[in-house]
């Protein structure tokens, strides 16, 4: 059964800081790996999809890579911005194509 | 562009009452999916429907749950009758193909006395 786990839970930097966000998981049959975003009282908005057969994708000053042999994959946001500061959530997208969700990282980025 | 809509935003009833939550996803979309998340358990997916069909209610959690999409443009997810330990809120996605980036809506915060 794929399980998915994120750390730190929380995380609080200055801003201007790089930062890297880790998402693990321990089946390697997955279809895709995504990042989402998630603002208090919001819904989840994606950030960066990365499919099975890549390393990496790009969105700005957002960096998703994905290392399937090792179950891993982090978000890199260059930087920071008080506006980054929201709850990160990475999901697996398994065989079955449902998307199976980490935890979050609550990340605050300070003025 | 529109972008998926969820009503009521919130609701509060009482124990033993039926809940009724409503989506519209994104006009174009193939796939929808119901979500709950709670402090304890996170995100968990509850069902989820491609081109109108339920493909997996794995995660309803009991037969008080029950969801139908009778078109393309809409969903509901009913609770009959609602318990205490299902508040939680209640989020609907969609996306273009079943493996494809979900769109949230903002989801219903749902408050069972």
């Amino acid at each position: 059964k794929q399980e998915v786990t994120q750390i730190p839970a929380a995380l609080s930097v200055p801003e201007g800081e790089n930062l890297v966000l880790n998402c693990s998981f321990t089946d390697s049959a997955i279809y895709n790996l995504q990042w989402f975003r998630q603002d208090p009282g919001k819904g989840l908005t994606s950030l960066l999809l990365i499919q099975s057969s890549q390393r990496e994708q790009t969105s700005g000053r957002l960096n998703a890579s994905l290392d399937k042999s090792s179950g891993r994959s982090t978000l890199y946001i260059a930087a920071s911005q008080p506006g980054d500061s929201a709850t990160y959530l990475c999901a697996a997208l398994d065989s079955n194509y449902q998307l199976i969700w980490g935890a979050g990282t609550k990340l605050i980025i300070k003025p | 562009d529109a972008g998926v809509i969820q009503s009521p935003r919130h609701e509060v009833t009482e124990m033993g009452q039926e809940v009724t939550l409503r989506c519209k996803p994104i006009s174009g979309h193939n796939s929808l999916f119901w979500y709950r998340q709670t402090m304890m358990r996170g995100l968990e997916l509850l069902i989820y429907f491609n081109n109108n069909v339920p493909i997996d209610d794995s995660g309803m959690p009991e037969d008080r749950f029950s969801a139908k999409m009778p078109n393309a443009s809409f969903s509901t997810l009913k609770i009959q009758p609602s318990e205490p330990r299902d508040s939680a809120v209640y989020f609907c996605a969609s996306s273009a193909t079943v493996g494809g980036p979900q769109h949230f809506g903002d989801g219903t915060r749902l408050s069972i006395l």
